[in-house]
């Protein structure tokens, strides 16, 4: 595609409740990361993938989450028993592939846990 | 130590000045700098990557790079108020695989 795509653009969700948010990243793009942004903060890194392996799951606040991606395209982030702490836009990226190249980022999604 | 460190502002920089934007980071050998702006409500957007020592220039915008002293600045000339965002600075860092760290960024504010 053009561009990197995530859905939903929102989500709110029950307390207690599973979701899933999706990435579909920039054709040809071989790694993709996950970041999380809360309301006025930075970016928090959560996990990335280089093809469809997790080098590194050093961010992920709790195994409440959990992600994945196959065929080497799109990926999903799985938040299970949502918390209010959750709450925030969920942002995905992706790259061509190794060092010196450009990341590129979706239009995220807004989490709201109620 | 914070890995990627910016000055949080907000700067405020009058329309038509030069604004300058730091950035510093803690391990020495990163190799991948990039500037992001995100505007309010909106995503992060790439607006230079820089990735040997010296100035890049493209258009209005000026990235600086100098891997010695470990900070990379951003430099917007004839400043305009559409350029009124945060804008945030990445670091890839060698060794670390493909991950990128962030900056929690700068705001930025240009006056009419």
């Amino acid at each position: 595609g053009a561009g990197v795509s995530q859905s939903p653009s929102n989500k709110v969700t029950e307390k207690g409740k599973d979701v899933e948010l999706r990435c579909d990243p920039i054709s040809g793009h071989t790694a993709l990361y996950w970041y999380r942004q809360s309301l006025g903060q930075g970016l928090e890194f959560l996990i990335y993938f280089q093809g469809n392996s997790a080098p590194d799951k050093s961010g992920l606040p709790s195994d409440r989450f959990s992600a994945e991606r196959t065929g080497g395209s799109v990926s999903t982030l799985t938040i299970q028993r949502t918390q209010q702490e959750d709450s925030a836009v969920y942002l995905c990226a992706s790259r061509l592939g190794p060092t010196n190249t450009e990341a590129f980022f979706g239009q995220g999604t807004r989490l709201t846990v109620v | 130590q914070k890995e990627v460190e910016q000055n949080s502002g907000p700067l405020s920089v009058p329309e038509g000045a030069i604004a300058s934007l730091n950035c510093t980071y803690s391990d020495r050998v990163s190799q991948s700098f990039f500037w992001y702006r995100q505007y309010s409500g909106k995503s992060p957007e790439l607006i230079m990557s820089i990735y040997s020592n010296g100035d890049k220039e493209d258009g209005r915008f000026t990235a600086q790079l100098n891997k010695a002293s470990q900070y990379v600045s951003l430099l917007i000339r004839d400043s305009q108020p559409s350029d009124s965002a945060t804008y945030l600075c990445a670091v890839n860092p060698m060794g670390r695989d493909d991950k990128i760290i962030f900056g929690k960024g700068t705001r930025l504010h240009i006056l009419p």
